[in-house]
Protein backbone atom coordinates (compact mmCIF):
# COMPACT_ATOMS: atom_id res chain seq x y z
CA UNK A 1 0.00 0.00 0.00
CA UNK A 2 1.45 3.22 -1.18
CA UNK A 3 1.64 6.31 0.73
CA UNK A 4 0.91 8.22 -2.89
CA UNK A 5 -2.41 6.83 -4.44
CA UNK A 6 -3.66 6.77 -8.23
CA UNK A 7 -7.15 5.34 -9.46
CA UNK A 8 -5.84 2.24 -11.09
CA UNK A 9 -7.48 2.74 -14.59
CA UNK A 10 -8.88 5.34 -16.57
CA UNK A 11 -10.02 5.81 -20.22
CA UNK A 12 -10.62 8.28 -23.53
CA UNK A 13 -10.99 8.25 -27.16
CA UNK A 14 -8.44 9.75 -29.19
CA UNK A 15 -8.77 13.20 -29.71
CA UNK A 16 -10.30 13.29 -26.35
CA UNK A 17 -8.48 14.79 -23.13
CA UNK A 18 -7.77 12.98 -19.78
CA UNK A 19 -6.46 14.13 -16.32
CA UNK A 20 -4.95 11.15 -14.12
CA UNK A 21 -4.99 12.33 -10.51
CA UNK A 22 -2.41 11.37 -7.70
CA UNK A 23 -3.00 12.18 -3.87
CA UNK A 24 -0.40 12.57 -1.40
CA UNK A 25 0.67 13.90 1.86
CA UNK A 26 2.51 16.80 3.57
CA UNK A 27 5.24 15.18 3.35
CA UNK A 28 5.72 13.83 0.38
CA UNK A 29 3.71 15.94 -2.63
CA UNK A 30 2.78 19.11 -0.94
CA UNK A 31 6.73 19.90 0.34
CA UNK A 32 8.83 18.25 -3.06
CA UNK A 33 8.30 17.95 -6.59
CA UNK A 34 6.23 15.16 -8.28
CA UNK A 35 7.55 13.39 -11.60
CA UNK A 36 5.94 11.29 -13.57
CA UNK A 37 6.65 8.08 -15.56
CA UNK A 38 4.84 6.27 -18.49
CA UNK A 39 5.57 2.25 -18.75
CA UNK A 40 4.39 0.32 -21.61
CA UNK A 41 4.78 -3.38 -21.36
CA UNK A 42 8.19 -4.81 -22.21
CA UNK A 43 10.04 -0.94 -22.11
CA UNK A 44 11.92 1.15 -19.35
CA UNK A 45 9.70 3.23 -17.76
CA UNK A 46 10.13 6.71 -19.24
CA UNK A 47 10.20 10.38 -17.51
CA UNK A 48 7.49 12.20 -19.01
CA UNK A 49 7.31 15.12 -16.40
CA UNK A 50 9.55 16.45 -13.73
CA UNK A 51 9.27 18.97 -11.27
CA UNK A 52 5.49 19.25 -10.89
CA UNK A 53 5.11 20.79 -14.68
CA UNK A 54 8.45 20.76 -16.79
CA UNK A 55 8.72 17.95 -19.88
CA UNK A 56 12.42 17.03 -20.65
CA UNK A 57 13.60 17.49 -24.18
CA UNK A 58 11.33 15.35 -26.61
CA UNK A 59 8.26 14.67 -24.45
CA UNK A 60 4.96 16.94 -26.49
CA UNK A 61 3.30 19.73 -25.20
CA UNK A 62 0.12 17.57 -25.01
CA UNK A 63 1.27 15.97 -21.74
CA UNK A 64 0.69 18.93 -18.83
CA UNK A 65 1.61 18.18 -15.59
CA UNK A 66 0.29 20.31 -12.34
CA UNK A 67 0.32 20.33 -8.42
CA UNK A 68 -1.69 21.48 -5.75
CA UNK A 69 -1.61 21.36 -1.85
CA UNK A 70 -1.26 17.31 -1.70
CA UNK A 71 -2.61 16.48 -5.06
CA UNK A 72 -1.04 16.29 -8.58
CA UNK A 73 -2.20 15.86 -12.03
CA UNK A 74 -1.22 14.35 -15.58
CA UNK A 75 -3.37 16.15 -17.79
CA UNK A 76 -3.44 14.53 -21.42
CA UNK A 77 -4.80 16.52 -24.28
CA UNK A 78 -5.32 15.18 -27.92
CA UNK A 79 -5.11 11.44 -26.84
CA UNK A 80 -3.58 8.98 -29.43
CA UNK A 81 -3.78 5.26 -29.20
CA UNK A 82 0.25 5.54 -28.07
CA UNK A 83 -0.91 6.85 -25.33
CA UNK A 84 -2.15 3.52 -23.88
CA UNK A 85 -0.18 3.07 -20.72
CA UNK A 86 0.64 3.18 -17.10
CA UNK A 87 1.25 6.10 -15.64
CA UNK A 88 3.27 6.37 -12.04
CA UNK A 89 3.21 9.35 -9.79
CA UNK A 90 6.54 9.48 -7.90
CA UNK A 91 7.67 11.99 -5.46
CA UNK A 92 10.35 12.25 -2.29
CA UNK A 93 8.94 11.70 1.32
CA UNK A 94 10.83 13.41 4.18
CA UNK A 95 9.06 11.09 6.57
CA UNK A 96 10.03 7.85 4.86
CA UNK A 97 13.28 9.39 3.57
CA UNK A 98 12.65 7.84 0.37
CA UNK A 99 11.07 7.96 -3.09
CA UNK A 100 7.38 7.14 -2.94
CA UNK A 101 5.59 5.41 -6.44
CA UNK A 102 2.25 5.57 -6.62
CA UNK A 103 0.58 2.83 -7.53
CA UNK A 104 0.12 3.98 -10.97
CA UNK A 105 -2.92 3.97 -13.44
CA UNK A 106 -3.20 2.25 -16.24
CA UNK A 107 -4.89 4.30 -19.54
CA UNK A 108 -7.09 2.80 -22.03
CA UNK A 109 -7.26 4.59 -25.14
CA UNK A 110 -11.11 2.83 -26.39
CA UNK B 1 23.64 8.86 -25.29
CA UNK B 2 23.01 7.60 -21.89
CA UNK B 3 23.00 3.88 -21.26
CA UNK B 4 22.32 2.09 -18.50
CA UNK B 5 23.53 -2.11 -18.34
CA UNK B 6 21.94 -3.92 -15.50
CA UNK B 7 23.25 -7.78 -14.95
CA UNK B 8 23.37 -10.91 -12.66
CA UNK B 9 19.74 -11.55 -12.77
CA UNK B 10 18.18 -14.97 -12.93
CA UNK B 11 17.21 -17.83 -11.47
CA UNK B 12 17.58 -17.94 -7.56
CA UNK B 13 16.78 -20.29 -4.40
CA UNK B 14 14.35 -19.10 -1.35
CA UNK B 15 17.37 -18.03 1.33
CA UNK B 16 20.24 -17.39 -1.52
CA UNK B 17 21.85 -13.89 -2.29
CA UNK B 18 22.46 -12.20 -5.33
CA UNK B 19 24.65 -9.25 -6.61
CA UNK B 20 23.00 -7.11 -9.14
CA UNK B 21 25.21 -4.81 -11.08
CA UNK B 22 24.73 -1.75 -13.54
CA UNK B 23 27.35 -0.40 -15.73
CA UNK B 24 26.72 2.68 -17.34
CA UNK B 25 27.55 5.39 -20.10
CA UNK B 26 27.27 8.11 -21.73
CA UNK B 27 27.15 10.19 -18.65
CA UNK B 28 29.95 11.18 -15.96
CA UNK B 29 28.69 8.73 -13.34
CA UNK B 30 30.52 10.31 -10.82
CA UNK B 31 27.96 13.38 -10.71
CA UNK B 32 24.41 11.93 -10.15
CA UNK B 33 22.42 9.88 -7.44
CA UNK B 34 21.93 6.20 -8.25
CA UNK B 35 18.62 4.61 -7.47
CA UNK B 36 17.49 0.50 -8.02
CA UNK B 37 13.61 0.23 -8.78
CA UNK B 38 11.53 -2.86 -9.37
CA UNK B 39 8.57 -4.16 -10.41
CA UNK B 40 7.33 -7.89 -9.66
CA UNK B 41 5.31 -9.41 -12.02
CA UNK B 42 1.66 -7.55 -12.91
CA UNK B 43 2.38 -5.00 -10.08
CA UNK B 44 3.56 -0.94 -10.35
CA UNK B 45 6.87 0.33 -9.59
CA UNK B 46 8.52 -0.24 -6.54
CA UNK B 47 11.47 2.12 -5.25
CA UNK B 48 13.71 0.34 -3.42
CA UNK B 49 17.42 2.07 -2.59
CA UNK B 50 19.41 5.14 -3.44
CA UNK B 51 23.18 6.54 -3.55
CA UNK B 52 23.85 9.79 -3.49
CA UNK B 53 26.88 10.80 -6.11
CA UNK B 54 29.58 11.34 -2.91
CA UNK B 55 28.80 7.91 -1.70
CA UNK B 56 27.67 10.02 1.82
CA UNK B 57 24.00 8.63 1.70
CA UNK B 58 22.04 5.97 1.23
CA UNK B 59 18.72 5.36 1.38
CA UNK B 60 16.31 2.05 1.62
CA UNK B 61 12.31 1.77 1.19
CA UNK B 62 11.58 0.35 4.74
CA UNK B 63 10.62 -3.18 3.48
CA UNK B 64 14.44 -3.99 2.18
CA UNK B 65 15.95 -2.62 4.95
CA UNK B 66 18.49 -5.19 6.12
CA UNK B 67 18.05 -7.41 3.27
CA UNK B 68 19.06 -4.86 1.03
CA UNK B 69 22.86 -3.00 0.27
CA UNK B 70 23.40 -0.30 -2.34
CA UNK B 71 26.92 0.41 -3.19
CA UNK B 72 28.78 2.54 -6.07
CA UNK B 73 32.46 2.02 -7.36
CA UNK B 74 32.98 5.78 -8.65
CA UNK B 75 36.38 4.07 -10.01
CA UNK B 76 35.11 1.61 -11.74
CA UNK B 77 31.73 3.34 -12.73
CA UNK B 78 29.83 0.36 -11.69
CA UNK B 79 26.36 0.86 -9.08
CA UNK B 80 25.32 -2.42 -7.11
CA UNK B 81 22.24 -4.04 -5.16
CA UNK B 82 23.01 -7.19 -2.83
CA UNK B 83 20.01 -8.69 -2.10
CA UNK B 84 20.29 -11.18 0.70
CA UNK B 85 18.02 -14.25 2.30
CA UNK B 86 15.74 -14.15 -1.05
CA UNK B 87 12.20 -14.41 -1.11
CA UNK B 88 9.79 -15.34 -2.99
CA UNK B 89 8.08 -11.81 -3.33
CA UNK B 90 11.59 -10.55 -4.85
CA UNK B 91 10.87 -11.65 -7.97
CA UNK B 92 10.82 -8.61 -10.10
CA UNK B 93 12.19 -7.12 -12.89
CA UNK B 94 15.22 -4.85 -11.26
CA UNK B 95 15.74 -1.36 -12.75
CA UNK B 96 19.22 1.27 -12.55
CA UNK B 97 17.69 4.12 -12.43
CA UNK B 98 20.13 7.62 -13.16
CA UNK B 99 18.56 10.67 -10.50
CA UNK B 100 19.11 13.87 -12.30
CA UNK B 101 20.94 15.36 -9.54
CA UNK B 102 23.91 14.60 -6.92
CA UNK B 103 21.89 14.00 -4.42
CA UNK B 104 18.28 11.24 -4.39
CA UNK B 105 15.13 13.39 -5.55
CA UNK B 106 13.11 10.80 -7.22
CA UNK B 107 13.63 12.48 -10.80
CA UNK B 108 14.93 9.65 -12.71
CA UNK B 109 16.19 10.75 -16.13
CA UNK B 110 17.14 7.38 -17.24
CA UNK B 111 16.52 3.64 -16.61
CA UNK B 112 18.07 0.95 -17.88
CA UNK B 113 16.15 -1.91 -19.48
CA UNK B 114 15.72 -4.07 -16.21
CA UNK B 115 17.13 -7.70 -15.71
CA UNK B 116 14.57 -10.66 -14.32
CA UNK B 117 15.38 -11.94 -11.25
CA UNK B 118 13.11 -15.15 -10.23
CA UNK B 119 13.54 -16.23 -6.66
CA UNK B 120 11.82 -19.82 -6.45
CA UNK B 121 12.92 -23.18 -5.56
Amino acid sequence: QSVVTQPPSASGTPGQRVTLSCSGSRSNIETNNVYWYQHLPGTAPKLLIFNNNQRPSGVPERFFGSKSGTSASLTISGLRSEDEAHYYCATWDDFLRGVVFGGGTQLTVL
Amino acid sequence: EVRLWESGGGLFQPGNSLRLSCTPSGFTFTKFAMSWVRQPPGKGLQWLSAISASLRDTNYADSVKGRFTISRDNSKNTLYLQISSLRADDTAVYYCVKDRLGVTTGNFDSWGQGTLVTVSS
